[in-house]
């Protein structure tokens, strides 16, 4: 409905797994965006993508891995992961990452849990 | 960093207005208000937003105090599927929307 799709929805994986979360935006947004909503946790920005260069890392851990191979798609690889890991992980998109007025768009989440 | 202190809940009778207070005291003349609400375990959805004038879309009314130290999010005719957590945001040129912890708004029948 918001014009950002996540897939999959759901995953279960092991620590020893790798995985990807896959965003598109078909918005034609050029700025990109993945945050963690632990339990009961306010929403947190892992990562920030304009026009296809990431600008922001916000101290994420080297085990989640982002690539944006262009400005509609953006991916989050997942490998050896912790328990502490199973979150809602989001995606959103806006028009750019300038401005002061610059609306986010958010896609419904992939709810991962990590056994 | 919080910008914003909202009521941790409120509860609204099916059919009457919410209003949703937002305090922003040290807001910056550049910052805008944004509205946002997550219904559980989904993506935040988009209410409204302003920065210094009160505004008025199809969802809700936003207004915002002559000093701008505060606002008011209105849901006008508050349905049981508007139960949600609804977050007031300050947001200047950055990157980030810092969503904090928001006012969880349950709707009574």
């Amino acid at each position: 409905e918001t014009g950002v799709t996540q897939t999959p929805r759901h995953l279960v994986m092991g620590m020893t797994n790798k995985k990807s979360l896959k965003c598109e935006q078909h918005l034609g947004h050029n700025a990109m965006y993945w945050y963690k909503q632990s339990a009961k946790k306010p929403l947190e920005l892992m990562f920030v993508y304009n026009f296809k260069e990431q600008t922001e890392n916000n101290s994420v851990p080297s085990r989640f891995s982002p690539e944006c191979p262009n400005s509609s798609h953006l991916f989050l690889h997942l490998h050896t992961l912790q328990p502490e890991d199973s979150a809602l992980y989001l995606c959103a998109s806006s028009p750019d990452t300038s401005g002061g007025y610059n609306e986010q768009f958010f896609g419904p989440g992939t709810r991962l849990t990590v056994l | 960093d919080a910008k914003t202190t909202q009521p941790p809940s409120m509860d609204c009778a099916e059919g009457r207005a919410a209003n949703l207070p937002c305090n922003h005291s040290t807001i910056s003349g550049n910052e805008y208000v944004y509205w946002y609400r997550q219904i559980h375990s989904q993506g935040p959805q988009y209410i409204i937003h302003g920065l210094k004038n009160n505004e008025t879309n199809e969802m809700a009314s936003l207004i915002i105090t002559e000093d701008r130290k505060s606002s008011t999010l209105i849901l006008p005719h508050a349905t049981l599927r508007d139960t949600a957590v609804y977050y007031c945001i300050v947001k200047g040129t950055g990157n980030q929307f810092y969503f904090g912890t928001g006012t969880s708004l349950t709707v009574i029948p």
